[in-house]
């Protein structure tokens, strides 16, 4: 299975921040990667697909970037409506694999 | 809009079943694939099986292999998951999410737990 690490586990930033996490997989997997969100007690939210493609709807605040085995996401001016757990996800190949997850707070 | 309505999550005892539904409103179920991912307390996110619109590709994560069943009733607008003889390592939200890629609608998730 491809191994998908996310760093850091948790971080703690002000509003207006430039907040950024990573994603590294354990094999290349293209740009086979998305990200969501997951707020507290709801289901995740799609953000970004294929990398660095916005989902309709979602704020262009949101960004993702990389191939192969290295990814960035960026939050480019943190709000207190973006606290949240922050996921990537392959599909590279089955079974898809998810990251540990980021938990984002607001300092 | 799109809807997706997970039910029949409940307390089971370890070597039991239960069966998962998942109603789909707000677009063409027909014409997607459909997948399970669970989460666990307070863990990460874990693919659990895919299946497609007309149900002749499925796969399943090895967690899942030999214990659960993935199925759909198009006509119903319905997804299903069979869960034969339950771990308390089971014990987790399920969520129904449409795709096969990438998951762009998520139901609110039914609730799994497995104890004595």
């Amino acid at each position: 299975d491809i191994q998908m690490t996310q760093s850091p586990s948790s971080l703690s930033a002000s509003v207006g921040d430039r907040v950024t996490i990573t994603c590294q997989a354990s094999e290349d997997i293209s740009n086979y990667l998305n990200w969501y969100h997951q707020k507290p007690g709801k289901a995740p939210k799609l953000l970004i697909y294929d990398a660095s493609n916005l989902e309709t709807g979602v704020p262009s605040k949101f960004s993702g970037s990389g191939s192969g085995t290295h990814f960035t996401f960026t939050i480019s001016s943190l709000q207190p409506e973006d606290i949240a757990t922050y996921y990537c996800q392959q599909y590279d190949s089955l079974p898809f694999t998810f990251g540990g997850g980021t938990k984002v707070e607001i300092e | 809009q799109v809807q997706l309505v997970e039910s029949g999550g409940d307390l089971v005892k370890p070597g039991g079943s239960l069966r998962l539904s998942c109603a789909a409103s707000g677009f063409t179920f027909s014409d997607y694939y459909m997948t399970w991912i669970r989460q666990a307390p307070g863990e990460g996110l874990e693919w659990l099986s895919v299946i497609s619109s007309s149900s002749n590709i499925i796969y399943y994560a090895d967690s899942a292999k030999g214990r659960f069943t993935i199925s759909r009733d198009n006509a119903k607008n319905s997804l299903y998951l069979q869960m034969n003889s339950l771990r308390a390592e089971d014990t987790a939200v399920y969520y129904c999410a449409s795709g096969k890629d990438y998951f762009n609608y998520w139901g609110q998730g039914t609730l799994v737990t497995v104890s004595s």
